[in-house]
């Protein structure tokens, strides 16, 4: 079952707008990444953020995570075409030792309009 | 380019029929990964091995079988297709093992399955 639900599924803007995009988990983990896939194409790791971090940034990205709500954000700031994709976060399970499985949302479809 | 390869890149079969799907991880990896991405179940994790030993299951059919070779390359077995196993099918790689530690993954392009 997917550990990581997103909200919202897809979400429609203007090029040079912020996007906002959230994550909720269900179980304790180490950290959490997003990852931005193509149409149809292999997924590309954005950013990854421990669980004993509050925020990070990565040039226009800016990711927030919240342990007691078990949830996450990111943030894409100053958009552009080119961002058009879809944006999974995806969660290890802190107990799940000797194991790199990663248990991924349902995704979010941003569509940056010129 | 992520530097994973994957091929073949498209796969159209029959039910019934038995495919593999092969996977070359980037130079260094010793973990390679499996997924499965559908419609209906989204992303899905099946199977992760380390330096050649099975290291976590998901939620992988017993139709299903994978495997990795001393030279690290990987391969996913289907075997007794159905409609439903019609998806993209990805492997990833990363340097590590643990959870905890740095654990980013390098995904391939995938390689896209019909099954008629």
């Amino acid at each position: 079952s997917q550990q990581g639900e997103e909200d919202p599924q897809a979400l429609s803007i203007q090029e040079g707008e912020n996007a906002t995009m959230n994550c909720s988990y269900k179980t304790s983990i180490n950290n959490l990444q997003w990852y931005r896939q193509n149409s149809g194409r292999g997924l590309v790791h954005l950013i990854l953020i421990r669980s004993n971090e509050r925020e990070k940034h990565s040039g226009r990205l800016r990711v927030t995570l919240d342990t007691s709500k078990k949830s996450s954000s990111l943030l894409i700031t100053a958009s552009r075409a080119a961002d058009t994709a879809s944006y999974f976060c995806a969660t290890d399970e802190r107990g799940s030792s000797n194991t790199g499985k990663l248990i991924f949302g349902q995704g979010t479809t941003l569509q940056v309009k010129p | 380019d992520s530097g994973v390869t994957q091929t073949p890149k498209h796969l159209i079969t029959a039910t019934g029929q038995r495919v593999t799907l092969r996977c070359s991880p980037r130079s260094g990896d010793l973990s390679v990964y499996w997924y499965q991405q559908s419609l209906d179940q989204g992303l899905q994790f099946l199977i992760q091995y380390y330096n050649g030993e099975e290291r976590a299951k998901g939620n992988i059919l017993e139709r299903f079988s994978a495997q990795q070779f001393p030279d690290l390359h990987s391969e996913l077995n289907l075997s007794s297709l159905e409609l439903g196993d019609s998806a993209l099918y990805f492997c990833a790689s990363s340097v590590d093992l643990l959870a905890g530690v740095l654990n980013e993954q390098f995904f391939g392009p995938g390689t896209r399955l019909t099954v008629l």
